[in-house]
């Protein structure tokens, strides 16, 4: 791995369905970032997490949980699909430096 | 709240210099970024400026002006392949997380042949 590892690529799913998307860093970095992507919405903050052990919500957290149970991992969980969250996730971490990003290659998500 | 403006769309021409826009209100401002994210893609670093002035790399510079809230990205000697979506983002150190960036909803750059 170098760098942030996304899974799954892309997916179909039912809506009430529970799915889990998972984000992997090699990096060390302690922070560690959720965000959706939509059409003239751009990047918006859903859960964050400055640390192993510590997460908070962002801009959109409704309908999403997440988890930092180390540094390398941290994943998102829808509990119950809906349509709205029919979007392209990515996850992001950074650094103690200057804080840029290094975003995964993205989740993209469909919910029928 | 957290206000990021930059224009939806512009086209150049190949060869050409363009420049993108971006101003942003904000209470704990503490640097301002440019991405670039190609279609399908990851958004990716383009550079970062946290004090007023000019941060020149290769063909790409950027400006900050923290009194007007105002940044802008110069692309020179344009290319096809800088066709993408340039996201300018913001941290506030008074927002949620310190290090969160809040990102605008991007500049789609189309460069003609």
């Amino acid at each position: 791995i170098a760098g942030i590892t996304q899974a799954p690529t892309s997916q179909i799913l039912a809506a009430g369905r529970r799915m889990t998307l998972r984000c992997t860093q090699d990096m060390r970095h302690n922070a560690m970032y959720w965000y959706r992507q939509d059409l003239g919405l751009g990047l918006r903050l859903i859960h964050y997490s400055n640390t192993a052990g510590t997460t908070g919500k962002g801009e959109v957290p409704d309908g999403y949980s997440v988890s930092r149970a180390n540094t390398d991992d941290f994943p998102l969980t829808l509990a119950s699909a809906v349509p709205s969250q029919t979007s392209v996730y990515f996850c992001a971490s950074s650094d103690d430096r200057n804080y840029g990003y290094t975003f995964g290659s993205g989740t993209r998500l469909t919910v029928v | 709240g957290q206000n990021i403006d930059q224009p939806t769309e512009m086209t150049a021409t190949e060869g050409a210099i363009v420049q993108i826009n971006c101003t942003y209100q904000t209470s704990g401002f503490n640097g301002l970024f440019w991405y670039q994210q190609h279609a399908g893609e990851a958004p990716t670093f383009l550079s970062y400026n946290v004090l007023d002035g000019l941060e020149e790399k290769g063909r790409f510079s950027s400006f900050l002006s923290r009194s007007k809230g105002y940044s802008y990205l110069l692309l020179k000697e344009l290319q096809m392949k800088d066709s993408a979506s340039y996201l300018c983002a913001v941290r506030d150190l008074l927002r949620g997380s310190a290090r969160q960036l809040t990102f605008g909803s991007g500049t789609q750059l189309t460069v003609l042949p």
